[in-house]
């Protein structure tokens, strides 16, 4: 059974860069597709975008001038960096994989990151 | 891009009533060349991811109950849960995979009456 964890710190500076790891487990993250989500308190799911795992990308317009998604085949994981971060960056971060088409299946049990001084 | 948008944002229901939401894409999300419909539903209850529940518009994941059933092509969609249990108080999302960027709804919250 495949097995995603996020990880990183939960509380980012503004202006700083938020940076979260996904590490996946019991499966290879070679073939595959992998997104990253958010969801800000008590608000809808977003998607930010996602990486296949020779490394292309891409990446929803609302954001796309901070994020990057990068992966790391040998350690199975992917990461994203969110950069100058504001308040309305706050929310609960999730990682997921692509199936069949392009529905999320398998999914972290999400990280919450707070923007704050 | 691709909006979606779901009715109502909220419902009670008595327990063994039938909840119904409603799904509306901003185009159509039936792609033509293999007929299907490339819209999902998740379910996400309070402190969990969400859980799929339904793709390809009515295609149930293995484990999720008959009660649950998707319906619908291009651009309207429905899911409905025939008799409400009390385990299926939760938010429920549409989700459109057609193209990029990927969409949610904004999620319609299923509560007991």
């Amino acid at each position: 059974q495949v097995q995603l964890q996020e990880s990183g710190p939960g509380l980012v500076k503004p202006s700083e860069t938020l940076s979260l790891i996904c590490t996946v487990s019991g499966g290879s993250i070679s073939s595959y597709y992998w997104s990253w989500f958010r969801q800000p308190p008590g608000k809808a799911l977003e998607w930010i975008g996602y990486i296949y795992y020779s490394g292309s990308t891409t990446y929803t317009p609302f954001l796309k001038s901070r994020v990057t998604i990068s992966v790391d085949t040998s350690k199975n994981e992917f990461s994203l960096k969110l950069s100058s971060v504001t308040a309305a960056d706050t929310a609960v971060y999730y990682c997921a994989r692509h199936d069949a088409g392009g529905v999320f299946r398998y999914w972290g049990q999400g990280t919450l990151v707070t923007v704050s001084s | 891009d691709i909006v979606m948008t779901q009715s109502p944002d909220s419902l009670a229901v008595s327990l063994g009533e039938r909840a119904t939401i409603n799904c509306k894409s901003s185009q159509s999300v039936l792609y033509s060349s293999n007929n299907k419909n490339y819209l999902a539903w998740y379910q996400q209850k309070p402190g969990q991811p969400p859980k799929l529940l339904i793709s390809w518009a009515s295609t149930r994941e293995s484990g999720v109950p008959d009660r649950f059933s998707g319906s619908g092509s291009g651009t309207d969609f429905t899911l409905t849960i025939s008799s409400l249990q009390a385990e299926d108080v939760a938010v429920y999302y549409c989700q459109q995979y057609y193209d990029t960027p990927r969409a949610f709804g904004q999620g319609t919250k299923v509560e007991i009456k």
